[in-house]
């Protein structure tokens, strides 16, 4: 069965730390890959995303990905941890033949310690 | 450009009542998606409109049902409620005939107590 699975449910880090989330898929065909995240009482926000070409992605905020092919995974970085960066984060997979529908992991609280 | 809004922002039923949320997708947007997102299950695809046809539908039971109008705007429905749909339902549109977008926008949400 086609699935996303995210690593750690809860990641602390220390401001200016490497920020490490990890996002694995199960799928014979690449899919296509998302990270959103969510700040508290608020909607999700798309952070980067991978279709086809280079396999590393780079978005807002300063986070990047890259796409695996041979480890199934699509984990987000950071190189310097900010404050602001706690939030919870999504990775996202839209299977082939799966148009417009959108599997979301179960997500990682970010937390980011002074 | 306005975001997707979502209304209510909060409302509170009690059990076997119904409810209505509304979904404003983003202007030119034709696909709206709607998501229930609770602490233990995490976010979960309901159903997925594209001009007034359901195209997509999680596995939910008929209690949660959907429309979408021909100005794209959406509505989902619960009846008769369960404590379990306490939640926070998340509307998404997207610009549907770009393939290689995908991309969701998400609405604020709207967050249900059931009493």
């Amino acid at each position: 069965a086609q699935s996303v699975t995210q690593l750690g449910s809860h990641v602390s880090v220390s401001e200016g730390a490497l920020v490490l989330l990890r996002c694995n898929y199960s799928s014979s065909v690449p899919p296509y890959l998302f990270w959103y995240v969510q700040y508290p009482n608020q909607g999700l926000q798309l952070l980067l995303k991978y279709t086809t070409g280079a396999t590393l992605v780079k978005g807002i905020n300063g986070f990047e990905a890259e796409f695996k092919k041979s480890e199934t995974s699509f984990h987000l970085t950071k190189p310097s941890a900010h404050m602001s960066d706690a939030a919870e984060y999504f990775c996202a997979v839209i299977f082939s033949g799966g148009y417009q529908k959108v599997t979301f992991g179960t997500g990682t609280k970010l937390q980011v310690i002074p | 450009k306005a975001g997707v809004t979502q209304t209510p922002r909060y409302l509170i039923k009690t059990r076997g009542q119904q409810v209505t949320l509304s979904c404003s997708p983003i202007s030119g947007h034709r696909s709206v998606s709607w998501y229930q997102q609770t602490p233990g299950q995490g976010l979960q695809f309901l159903f997925e409109y594209f001009s007034e046809t359901q195209r997509n539908k999680g596995n939910f039971p008929g209690r949660f049902s959907g429309r979408q109008f021909s100005n794209s705007r959406s509505e989902m429905n619960v009846s008769t409620l369960e404590l379990g749909d306490s939640a926070l339902y998340l509307c998404a549109s997207s610009l549907v005939g770009q393939v290689n977008t995908g991309e969701l926008f998400f609405g604020e949400g709207s967050r249900l107590t059931v009493l």
